[in-house]
């Protein structure tokens, strides 16, 4: 039973280029939720969303971050026009429910 | 505004010696407690959910306790193997699913 899967893994960006995260959940799973872990800080959330709907973007930056979960294939995070402050690890976690949620191994960011 | 604080930062252990691990939080409604281990460069592994003040897990050598303020995991006897960093995050009844982490105790455990 594969667990949750993000890709790429790591993934350097100049900055002004687009990033894009890919995160597809635990079979069964159809709730996915967003976290990002900056240098020397801890977990925050982001964006909680299921097929086709965002149901929590509270924790999402305003300007450049999008997330989706299209009906078919994974979940997107999208950041425009990366900045050196995103530089990050950005860790995608999934539930059957809005209860115990499974984390996958990240994708580390990288803004030059 | 949600707040979850661990304790200690950091703990050095010797193999053997049993210890506790501390997170204290401030919700208006607690909906859930979850603690996690997260090894450097991977994704936080799932370790317990509490629900309600009493409620005790076990797992290994690993046990969790919940109050209404706080949290304690308790480790027994650790081997080097449980080095890690072990993240406390809670949930909120009007707050949806998301989590609220700690910063996580950094744990060694020295041969």
């Amino acid at each position: 039973n594969a667990g949750v899967m993000q890709n790429p893994r790591h993934l350097v960006r100049r900055r002004g280029q687009e990033a894009r995260l890919r995160c597809s959940p635990m079979k069964g799973h159809s709730h996915v939720y967003w976290y990002r872990q900056l240098p020397e800080e801890g977990l925050k959330f982001m964006v909680y969303l299921q097929k086709e709907n965002i149901i929590d973007e509270s924790g999402m930056p305003k300007e450049r971050f999008s997330a989706e979960f299209p009906k078919e294939g994974p979940s997107i995070l999208r950041i425009q026009q990366v900045v050196r402050g995103d530089s990050a690890a950005y860790f995608c976690a999934s539930s059957p429910g809005g209860d115990t949620q499974y984390f996958g191994p990240g994708t580390r960011l990288t803004v030059l | 505004e949600d707040q979850v604080t661990q304790s200690p930062e950091a703990l050095r252990l010797q193999e053997g010696e049993s210890s506790s691990l501390n997170c204290s939080y401030t919700v208006s409604g607690l909906r859930g407690l979850f603690w996690y281990r997260q090894d450097p460069g991977k994704g936080p592994e799932f370790l317990f959910t509490l629900y309600s003040a009493g409620e005790e897990k076990e797992k290994e050598r690993l046990k969790a306790t919940l109050t209404k303020k706080e949290s304690f995991l308790h480790i027994t006897a650790p081997k080097p193997e449980d080095s890690a960093t072990y993240l406390c995050a809670v949930q909120e009844e009007t707050s949806g699913s998301r989590l609220t982490f700690g910063e996580g105790t950094q744990l060694t455990v020295n041969p």
